[in-house]
């Protein structure tokens, strides 16, 4: 089974200020089909999770670009160019490119 | 408009037995897998079901096979998440989610499962 780690578990960051967040899968997440199906969702307090990017890198729709995601093989990164206030939440990374599929533990993101 | 909601959660003894609801509406059902994820009191989401538009395919995480089943009736566009021999350790919020292209594009607002031993 695939395990996805996330660094940092948590990051205090200044408005307008960038983060960071990196997601590692413990296999290559390039499936048969020569996708790789890695996700990002936002979970604010309170709220049901909600699709950020998809497929490694690409923007769902009405998210904001200062989200973006890169990465490949089994190294993956969730960027904000300058966090806003509605920004607080946590983050939380997913393959679906093996089945079971796997969330990362989450990374909660906080205003300093 | 487009969205989920999800119904049947409740408060129950371990091993008990529930059946969660998912209704879609906004979007044509039949056409999309749908999956089913939990979230433990605190804790971080947890994939546990997947289901492909016609039916054929189900996937299940380790922690759930051979005690859940998920399901889906298209005529009734529903999607079903039947939960057996629950556990302590199943309590959780169960958010029913719509695929697109091996993503979770819609989510719903989730119904609460309390199991009580």
């Amino acid at each position: 089974d695939i395990v996805m780690t996330q660094t940092p578990l948590s990051s205090p960051v200044t408005l307008g200020q960038p983060a960071s967040i990196s997601c590692r899968s413990s296999g290559g997440l390039v499936h048969s089909n020569g996708k790789t199906y890695l996700s990002w969702v936002q979970q604010r307090p309170g709220q049901p999770p909600r699709l950020l990017i998809y497929k490694v890198s690409n923007r769902f729709s009405g998210v904001p670009d200062r989200f973006s995601g890169s990465g490949s093989g089994t190294d993956f990164t969730l960027k904000i160019s300058r966090v806003e206030a509605e920004d607080v939440g946590v983050y939380y990374c997913m393959q679906a490119t093996h089945f079971p599929w796997s969330f990362g533990q989450g990374t909660k993101v906080e205003i300093k | 408009q487009v969205h989920l909601v999800e119904s049947g959660g409740g408060v129950v003894q371990s091993g008990s037995s529930l059946r969660l609801s998912c209704a879609p509406s906004g979007f044509t059902f039949s056409h999309y897998a749908m999956h089913w994820v939990r979230q433990a009191p605190g804790k971080g989401l947890e994939w546990l079901a997947t289901i492909s538009y016609d039916g054929r395919n189900q996937h299940y995480a380790d922690s759930v096979k051979g005690r859940f089943v998920i399901s889906r009736d298209d005529f009734m566009h529903t999607v079903f998440l039947q939960t057996n021999s629950l556990r302590d350790e199943d309590t959780a919020i169960y958010y029913c989610a719509k695929d697109s292209d091996s993503s979770f594009d819609l989510w719903g607002q989730g119904t609460m499962v309390t199991v009580s031993s």
